[in-house]
């Protein structure tokens, strides 16, 4: 089955620390997108690489980080400096060529507490 | 700020009834615009797409019309089900970034 793989499902973590979502694709898309998702809002785009070894900062990356060492992974890592971190992270892939419809994995829910 | 937003947050609709989710956005550079379905602790699935040339597309059981005179967007879901139960977000494309808005959750009453 081709699709996006989000883990873990679930994250609870103490405020200050770092964590880190991992997120990994095999349908050979070039591009990678992460979202934020909070209850009641739509998705704002966190960070997006439409290659490998390179990335753009998209609406709200303040105290996001990001990687892309591989076509099929794109991490996230989200540091202590996000003052309000606990919210539902979306990773998503599109081709570059065409729609760019975007394909969304399942989804990490993290708790700070 | 967001340039892609729902004119209501929620709809309920009898099952069987067609449901008609409407969107509005800003940014007329948009070349593309979608509509995705997210069900309840899952991610966003694709639904439909129209491009900027078009004004309407239909696929099963739904309709997408666009009209770039007023920047408006809406889905029309035809002999609504239990199944479509979801939030509904509509989505715009400029230069390979999507914008989203804030959602209509739809509720389907049996």
């Amino acid at each position: 089955d081709g699709g996006i793989t989000q883990s873990p499902k679930y994250l609870f973590r103490k405020e200050g620390q770092n964590v880190t979502l991992s997120c990994e694709q095999n349908l050979n898309h070039d591009a990678m997108y992460w979202y934020r998702q909070d209850p009641g809002q739509g998705l704002r785009l966190i960070y997006y690489s439409q290659i490998v070894n390179d990335f753009q900062k998209g609406d709200i990356a303040e105290g996001y980080s990001v990687s892309r060492e591989k076509k099929e992974s794109f991490p996230l890592t989200v540091t202590s400096a996000q003052k309000n971190p606990t919210a539902f992270y979306l990773c998503a892939s599109s081709q570059l060529s065409g729609a760019n419809v975007l394909t969304f994995g399942a989804g990490s829910r993290l708790t700070v507490l | 700020g967001e340039s892609v937003g729902l004119h209501l947050p929620t709809l309920s609709v009898q099952e069987g009834d067609n449901s008609i989710i409407n969107c509005a956005y800003s940014n007329s550079a948009s070349d593309y615009f979608i509509w995705y379905k997210q069900e309840s602790g899952k991610g966003p699935q694709f639904i439909i797409d129209i491009r900027s040339n078009m004004d309407k597309r239909q696929g099963q059981r739904v309709t997408v019309l666009l009209n770039k005179t007023v920047k408006h967007l809406s889905l029309q879901i035809a002999a609504t089900q239990p199944g479509d139960s979801a939030v509904y977000f509509c989505a715009e494309r400029d230069d390979y970034k999507l914008s989203f808005g804030a959602g209509t959750t739809v509720t389907v009453r049996a």
